[in-house]
């Protein structure tokens, strides 16, 4: 399968602890996005990155939240001292090399946040 | 700001019946993307349709249509011959351009529930 794959699917942590979460883009998109989807509610984005350059973060990205895509690739979401508000999905999203307005992101299945 | 909104939280229909979702979106934007997606209870996002906005017809895939209407800033889906597969939350979305990274902003969403 060369979909975009996310680990760990589930994650359960006590609060206060750091959680890190990692998303594998389709190979050779250059754009991948990050976002946050809670119990009801659509898709919010975090930020993104055009190969390893981090081009934008939502202000919903709190210093506790860094993401890194250090060679281009793989990418990783780290969030320091958990608390209850941050469960959530966390989707991971890739879009092909040369992105227009009509490409599909491609999302991966996931990572299910629960603090408690 | 560019923003979303779905104002069905959920909505029923016959099995065989069509259905249509509403979505209207907020941009100042001349260029953009709307987009449709589904996600089932397993959580992953699947990718329904795409309607561009110089696009003069409406776009169409299989069962699903887009009615695009431009000067109302609406991109209702409609799902003709409803089936029990599609009972699903629905996002509507819309694709900002280069200049923001064409991250996606999506609507609250519209569960779906298809009776037999």
């Amino acid at each position: 399968d060369t979909g975009v794959s996310q680990n760990p699917r589930h994650k359960i942590t006590k609060r206060g602890q750091n959680v890190t979460f990692r998303c594998d883009p389709i190979s050779e998109h250059n754009r991948l996005y990050w976002y946050r989807q809670t119990l009801g509610q659509g898709p919010e984005f975090l930020t993104y990155f055009q190969n390893e350059a981090q081009l934008e973060k939502s202000r919903l990205l709190s210093d506790r939240f860094s993401a890194e895509r250090p060679k281009g690739s793989f990418s990783t979401l780290e969030i320091q001292r958990t608390e209850q508000g941050d469960s959530a999905m966390y989707l991971c999203a890739s879009s092909p090399l040369h992105t227009t307005l009509n490409n599909e992101q491609f999302f991966g299945p996931g990572t299910r946040l629960t603090v408690l | 700001a560019q923003k979303i909104t779905q104002t069905q939280p959920g909505m029923f229909v016959q099995e065989k019946e069509a259905v249509t979702l509403d979505c209207t979106y907020d941009t100042s934007d001349q260029s953009y993307g709307l987009f449709w997606y589904k996600q089932p209870s397993s959580g992953e996002m699947i990718f329904l349709i795409y309607q561009g906005s110089y696009d003069e017809q409406n776009a169409t895939e299989g069962r699903y249509s887009l009615n695009f209407q431009k000067a109302r800033k609406s991109a209702n889906l409609v799902i003709s011959a409803s089936q029990l597969g599609d009972s699903a939350m629905y996002f509507c979305a819309m694709r900002e351009g280069e200049a923001g990274g064409f991250k996606t902003i999506f609507g609250a969403g519209t569960r779906l529930f298809v009776k037999a």
